[in-house]
């Protein structure tokens, strides 16, 4: 099976601009987590979609949004960029069952925004 | 909420054994993860407990005690490829379905 991709891969933005960044999930996983993972803060989570639906949201501002396809590919966005949105985003795809004990995360690559 | 605590950096020799301690409080505890980081990379899955006990995996063990609020990761017959950040993550079901809390990692430096 073909692990979780990501696009890009590298982006470097200006502030007040806005990115959007692509996740596909593992062949068969409905679940996709994005992370926000910064030096400092260590992987902080953003929100998990699965069915096209958000299922739970971390604690980020509003300028932060996802969806999902049908597909269950998940885009997220980030509206008016600040410095301190530089980080490397992480998706995470699973089965996303939920009450399965086993329901482990597999990470893609990464998106490593810079904003300037 | 979730609170999850890791050293921030541990050291240790080629060969040897090293003990990567995680604790963490939280409702609705449903299992803990550890995932192995390399700089500039992806987390990969390495290991997962829900029950009380050791999972052994290789090289590689990890132990939980959910009275304790407590895990801990084993790494034996260290090598220099180990060198990396160890996460260990909560998932918890607070209000239905499952959330994953992240600690913020150790940083492994395995030195020759």
């Amino acid at each position: 099976k073909a692990g979780v991709t990501q696009t890009p891969r590298y982006l470097i933005k200006t502030r007040g601009q806005q990115v959007t960044l692509s996740c596909s999930p593992i062949s068969g996983h409905r679940s996709v987590s994005w992370y926000q993972q910064t030096p400092g803060q260590g992987l902080q989570f953003l929100f998990e979609y699965f069915s096209e639906t958000q299922r739970n949201k971390g604690n980020f501002p509003g300028r932060f949004s996802g969806r999902q396809f049908s597909n269950s590919r998940s885009e997220m966005n980030v509206s008016t960029l600040e410095l301190g949105d530089s980080a490397l985003y992480l998706c995470a795809s699973s089965a996303g069952q939920g009450y399965e004990a086993m329901d482990t995360q597999y990470f893609g690559p990464g998106t490593r925004l810079t904003v300037l | 909420g979730q609170n999850i605590d890791q050293p921030t950096e541990m050291t240790a020799t080629e060969g040897a054994i090293v003990q990567i301690n995680c604790t963490y409080q939280t409702s609705g505890f449903n299992g803990l993860f550890w995932y192995q980081q390399h700089a500039g990379e992806a987390p990969t899955f390495l290991s997962y407990n829900v029950l009380d006990g050791l999972e052994e995996k290789g090289r590689f063990s990890s132990f939980l005690s959910r009275s304790k609020g407590y895990s801990y990761l084993l790494l034996k017959e260290l090598q220099m490829k180990d060198s990396a950040s160890y996460l260990c993550a909560v998932r918890a079901l607070p209000g239905g379905y499952q959330k994953v809390t992240f600690g913020t990692g150790t940083k492994l430096q395995v030195i020759p």
